[in-house]
């Protein structure tokens, strides 16, 4: 399973396009990168999912770069209710385990 | 579509008591479920994986007698906490993954479920 590193935190306002980056320099040739978001006492809710170049959905866009050793997460004018924990996986195909690293948490404030 | 179900949403139960928690794949099927935990400012931690029809798949770490784990149809899989313990309060998510479709192998998370054990 590939380790991801993501930041810690990261603060932004209302309106504005946050980019989130998270790093998986060993992630293997058959894995996935999915994208998760938690608010509190709540389970993860799915996000979105890539392989390798753009992928785009009515929440977010994910970039992949060739190399895939990294990600990263872009949401379109942030607004208030955008902040929670937001989560980098890899994964392998077949219904794999997930591990879950730190996380960022986003806040978006008025 | 793809939506899991927990119940109960939240439990309070007396130390020495066993409590059981029902994960269920609203509108897909699923042969392999996660129970995964949570502490308050703390990730999840992957507590198991349930296969449907066959024993769980326990983590490092996780006590198998005290975490029995039950998947006994393609919607449904159980966590029994026996005879818990303060330590065991926690927050407790499953996740799914559909079998067939565009969306198989993403695993959808359940909404959790709050043990407070006194």
């Amino acid at each position: 399973l590939a380790k991801t590193t993501q930041p810690i935190s990261m603060d932004s306002y209302e309106g504005q396009e946050v980019n989130i980056t998270c790093s998986h320099n060993n992630i293997a040739t058959n894995d996935y990168i999915t994208w998760y978001q938690q608010f509190p006492s709540q389970g993860p809710r799915f996000i979105i999912q890539g392989y390798k170049t753009k992928v785009t959905n009515e929440v977010a866009s994910l970039f992949i770069p060739a190399d895939r050793k990294s990600s990263t997460l872009s949401l379109p004018r942030v607004s208030l209710s955008d902040t929670a924990v937001y989560y980098c996986l890899v994964r392998g195909t077949g219904f794999q385990k997930l591990v879950f690293g730190t996380g960022t948490r986003l806040l978006v404030s008025p | 579509g793809a939506v899991v179900s927990q119940h109960p949403s939240w439990v309070i139960c007396k130390s020495g008591t066993s409590v059981k928690i029902e994960c269920r794949s609203l509108d897909f099927q699923a042969t392999t479920m996660f129970w995964y935990r949570q502490f308050p400012k703390q990730s999840l931690m992957l507590m198991a994986t349930s296969n449907e029809g066959s024993k769980a798949t326990y983590e490092q770490g996780v006590e198998k007698d005290k975490f029995l784990i039950n998947h006994a149809s393609l919607t449904l899989s159980t966590l029994t906490v026996t005879s818990a313990h303060p330590e065991d309060s926690s927050f407790y998510i499953c996740s799914a993954s559909p079998v067939t479709g565009d969306d198989q192998e993403t695993q959808y998370f359940g909404p959790g479920t709050r043990l407070l054990v006194l």
